[in-house]
């Protein structure tokens, strides 16, 4: 069955930092897209960051970095040089090559950036 | 850029009451989703539409009806609201593409009392 598991509830670290975000995923498929968003304070919810499955290379998005260790079906958020702003709840999902319409989502992690 | 509006932002409504929570997108995206977020639940996929006329069952349907009158618009219904409905309610559009984002709107947050 499908899944995807955020582990981490919640994470604090100072500002300017690099963090960590982790998450796990299930599927049976080959083909299959990780997606990370973003929801901010306001409730928003915006697209960060995807890997594809068939890509060997991390994805990067400005100080956004993936770290795909799909042995382990693992897909890592690593945000460096953190800001206030960054604060927010993270969500990984997953869409799988034969599935059209559904993104399983994973419970999401809290980040608190101090200053 | 892609944009999706949804109406109203707040909403309060009492149990047995009749809701309706509407949803535009301005991105031509074939496929339209209604979600429900709530604390340690994350995002429930509640109704999903490929076109408008079509509808499909999510995850979490149970008193939910939902209705796409357009590619636009695409409208969720509560008829008999129960507290337990009460969440943030998201609309989201996609162009149906297993490897393309989705767009979300603003979100509803809906009481029911």
């Amino acid at each position: 069955a499908q899944k995807v598991t955020q582990t981490q509830t919640s994470i604090s670290v100072v500002e300017k930092t690099t963090v960590t975000m982790d998450c796990v995923y299930e599927t049976r498929d080959s083909s299959y897209f990780l997606f990370w968003y973003k929801q901010t304070a306001s409730g928003e919810i915006v697209f960060l960051i995807r890997q594809d499955s068939y890509k060997k290379e991390n994805a990067t998005v400005g100080h956004y970095s993936l770290n795909f260790q799909k042995p382990k079906s693992s897909i890592g958020l690593i945000i460096t040089a953190t800001q206030i702003e960054d604060s927010a709840v993270y969500f990984c999902a997953m869409r799988e090559g034969d599935s059209n319409y559904q993104l399983i989502w994973g419970s999401g992690t809290k980040l608190i950036i101090k200053p | 850029e892609a944009a999706v509006t949804q109406s109203p932002r707040n909403k309060v409504t009492v149990t047995g009451g009749n809701v309706t929570l509407s949803c535009r997108q301005t991105n031509s995206h074939n496929y339209m989703y209604w979600y429900r977020q709530d604390t340690g639940h994350g995002l429930r996929l509640i109704h999903y539409s490929y076109g408008a006329g079509n509808l499909q069952i999510g995850d979490v349907p149970d008193g939910y009806k939902a209705t796409r009158t357009t590619q636009e618009d695409f409208f969720l219904l509560l008829e008999l609201a129960s507290p337990s409905q009460t969440s943030l309610y998201f609309c989201a559009s996609s162009d149906g593409t297993a490897n393309t984002e989705v767009f979300f709107g603003k979100g509803t947050r809906l009481t029911v009392v």
